[in-house]
């Protein structure tokens, strides 16, 4: 049972080139979330999803996309990366609230140069 | 939405001695407040949380406090430890909504 697992945990991007963050869960929850996390900013969400099929913004979504294709995965996209979008992004996942626990992934390291 | 603070915004403590750690929240609706840890390189972790039909909780040495007609709630670690060391955020959440919302966090510092 690995929970929820992100990749790639490292990157390096170029401005304006694109990148996937990949997140899957194996405990059957319905709920996942994308955050992202800067010095003195805590969690900050991006998008979520309620279910597969489904998405929708959160605090910060401009210049991400995602995608639910399955249950299982949340994707996380950018179009054309910014330097403004160096950050740590965590997703997340819980059963079937968003008044229950979060589980989160170890995160991923993301620089734009 | 849901504005949440939290302060301190760094705190070191010597071992053994309690630390607390603040928030407030402004939507009235909120109705579920967790608490997670963070250690280093790790995705934060659920430690206590804490529902509004309850005043206070604890788990040993962590307890967590609620104020609903003030619109804050606390986290309490007595007798810390050198591995109590680690980043606090609080949050909160409401079943009308669809998010959480995350305090800043604290750093906190248990020195041996």
């Amino acid at each position: 049972n690995a929970g929820v697992t992100q990749t790639p945990k490292f990157r390096v991007l170029k401005t304006g080139q694109s990148m996937t963050l990949l997140c899957a869960q194996d405990m059957n929850h319905e709920y996942m979330y994308w955050y992202r996390q800067d010095p003195g900013m805590g969690l900050r969400l991006i998008h979520y999803s309620v279910g597969e099929g489904t998405t929708a913004k959160g605090e910060v979504p401009d210049g991400y996309n995602v995608s639910r294709l399955k249950k299982q995965n949340f994707l996380l996209g950018l179009e054309s990366a910014a330097p403004s979008q160096t950050s740590v992004y965590f997703c997340a996942s819980s059963l079937a609230s968003n008044t229950g626990e979060l589980f989160f992934g170890e995160g991923s390291r993301l620089t734009v140069l | 939405g849901e504005n949440v603070e939290q302060h301190p915004s760094t705190l070191s403590v010597q071992e053994g001695d309690s630390a607390v750690i603040k928030c407030t929240y402004s939507d009235s609706a909120s109705n579920y407040f967790p608490w997670y840890k963070q250690e280093l390189g790790k995705g934060p972790q659920l430690i206590i949380d804490i529902r509004s039909n309850v005043g206070e909780k604890k788990d040993q040495r962590i307890a967590v406090t609620l104020n609903k007609t003030a619109k804050h709630f606390s986290l309490h670690i007595t007798e810390t430890q050198p591995e109590d060391s680690a980043v606090y955020f609080c949050a909160a959440s409401s079943n009308t909504g669809n998010q959480f919302y995350f305090g800043t966090g604290t750093s906190l510092t248990v020195i041996p």
